[in-house]
């Protein structure tokens, strides 16, 4: 079982819907969590990070589930911008980070 | 904001030859800086870990004699992919923590490399 797991996707969405995806993480020990954003053959960009009380950002919602294990990312009124692979990345230790493969998200007009 | 460049943004080299990466902190010190590869469709995988000073601590799998790391500042690291075969073909990023921020790593550009 890989460390963190996400769905791959595409997840094809149109313009202002609401799209959610989760990622799941094997380490009970993991520290702290984040979702990072990564346009093709780009570096991956920090999105927000992900707390034990959930956390807001404009359109974006990060929530964490430590009993199930998971990390989940909602994007509201989504935008022909919001294209892109999403990163899930948990700390497992100072510096430790690993990272998903990512969820493919397109935003469709 | 922090800001972490890389130098080449590309490169294509033949089999056999070395190709040296620049990993720079533009903005602040990097008292630790990362060195990561991504295969096309597939997730960061960290490649090691260096201090401003010290040897690089290398991830599982990582040949340290193939992929030499050098830290040798606090603002620049370099990577040198020794002996490059096509199967190093890959995304290379590096990234950077500052002595303020330990937990938020800076990411630079990335580096194509393309072996022929």
């Amino acid at each position: 079982r890989k460390e963190v797991e996400q769905d791959p996707g595409p997840f094809n969405v149109p313009e202002g819907a609401t799209v959610a995806f989760n990622c799941t993480y094997s380490n009970s020990a993991s520290q702290s969590f984040f979702w990072y954003r990564q346009d093709c053959r780009k570096e991956p960009k920090l999105l927000m990070s992900v707390y034990s009380s959930g956390n807001e950002d404009g359109r974006f919602t990060a929530q964490l589930n430590r009993a199930s294990q998971y990390i989940s990312l909602l994007i509201r009124d989504s935008k022909l911008s919001d294209s892109a692979t999403y990163l899930c990345v948990v700390n497992i230790r100072n510096y430790q980070l690993i990272w998903g493969a990512g969820t493919k998200l397109i935003i469709k007009p | 904001g922090a800001v972490v460049s890389q130098h080449p943004s590309w490169v294509i080299c033949k089999s056999g030859t070395s190709v040296k990466i620049e990993c720079r902190s533009l903005d602040f010190q990097a008292t630790t800086m990362f060195w990561y590869r991504q295969f096309p469709k597939q997730s960061l995988m960290l490649m090691a870990t260096s201090n401003e000073g010290s040897k690089a601590t290398y991830e599982q799998g990582v040949e340290k004699d193939k992929f030499l790391i050098n830290h040798a500042s606090l603002t620049l690291s370099t990577l040198t992919v020794t002996s490059a075969h096509p199967e190093d073909s890959s995304f290379y990023i590096c990234s950077a923590t500052g002595q303020g921020d330990p937990d938020t790593q800076y990411f630079g550009p990335g580096t194509r490399l393309t072996v022929l």
